[in-house]
């Protein structure tokens, strides 16, 4: 059964600063998508990652895939008050084709 | 934005009643989902459909029932709501099952008392 973990649960970051989302999933899996959920919002799609090696930017976003080590990371380069929101990774299950999200990391940038 | 829209928005309602959420898109697309999100769990598939009439299960399918008459939308049912089905439903649309992005609508925040 595919889970999928993602660290740190929560995030609280000076604005200007680097950090890392981790995504980790549990079987082989080579189709990953990331999502932001402001409060009381819906999720947006952010990135589809559909290959080992895959790296996708946005902004001050960059998401990349190793399904060899099943691990995605959410790279934040110089954080800003308008990241503040929750991420979520999805892992497509090779077994049933159906996402597995992550429980999501919440994000807050401060001052 | 993709079109789709959830009604109602919020509904408190009490145990044991029946339930049905809307789920309507504008984007004739072929699969919609039913999830519903708790805190700690991420968003949970209860139910999906691949066609008009075809549905099927997903992980926490228990309590809930689905139908799809029209390609446009998606009705999602609690036959007996319980207060264990107080949460947050997520409708959401894709053009294929596989390696693309879903399309969620705003929710349905459910209370039941």
């Amino acid at each position: 059964e595919l889970k999928v973990e993602q660290n740190p649960l929560f995030l609280s970051m000076q604005e200007g600063k680097n950090y890392t989302i981790y995504c980790n999933y549990s079987t082989t899996s080579d189709r990953l998508y990331w999502y932001r959920q402001d409060p009381g919002k819906s999720l947006e799609s952010l990135f589809v990652l559909l290959s080992n090696g895959a790296v996708k930017q946005e902004g001050r976003l960059m998401a990349s895939l190793d399904t060899k080590a099943r691990l995605s990371t959410l790279h934040i380069t110089a954080a800003v008050h308008d990241l503040s929101a929750t991420y979520f990774c999805a892992v497509e299950s090779g077994k049933t084709d159906k996402l597995i999200f992550g429980t999501g990391t919440r994000l807050q940038v401060f001052p | 934005d993709a079109g789709i829209t959830q009604s109602p928005r919020h509904k408190v309602t009490e145990t044991g009643t029946p339930v049905t959420l809307r789920c309507h898109q504008t984007e004739n697309h072929r699969y919609m989902y039913w999830y519903r999100q708790d805190p700690g769990h991420g968003l949970r598939l209860i139910h999906y459909s691949y066609g008009v009439k075809d549905t099927d299960k997903g992980e926490v399918s228990d309590g809930y029932s689905v139908s799809r008459s029209k390609t446009e939308d998606f009705l999602l049912t609690l036959e007996s709501a319980t207060s264990s089905q107080t949460s947050v439903y997520f409708c959401a649309i894709s053009e294929s099952l596989r390696q693309e992005t879903q399309y969620f609508g705003p929710g349905t925040r459910l209370l039941v008392l």
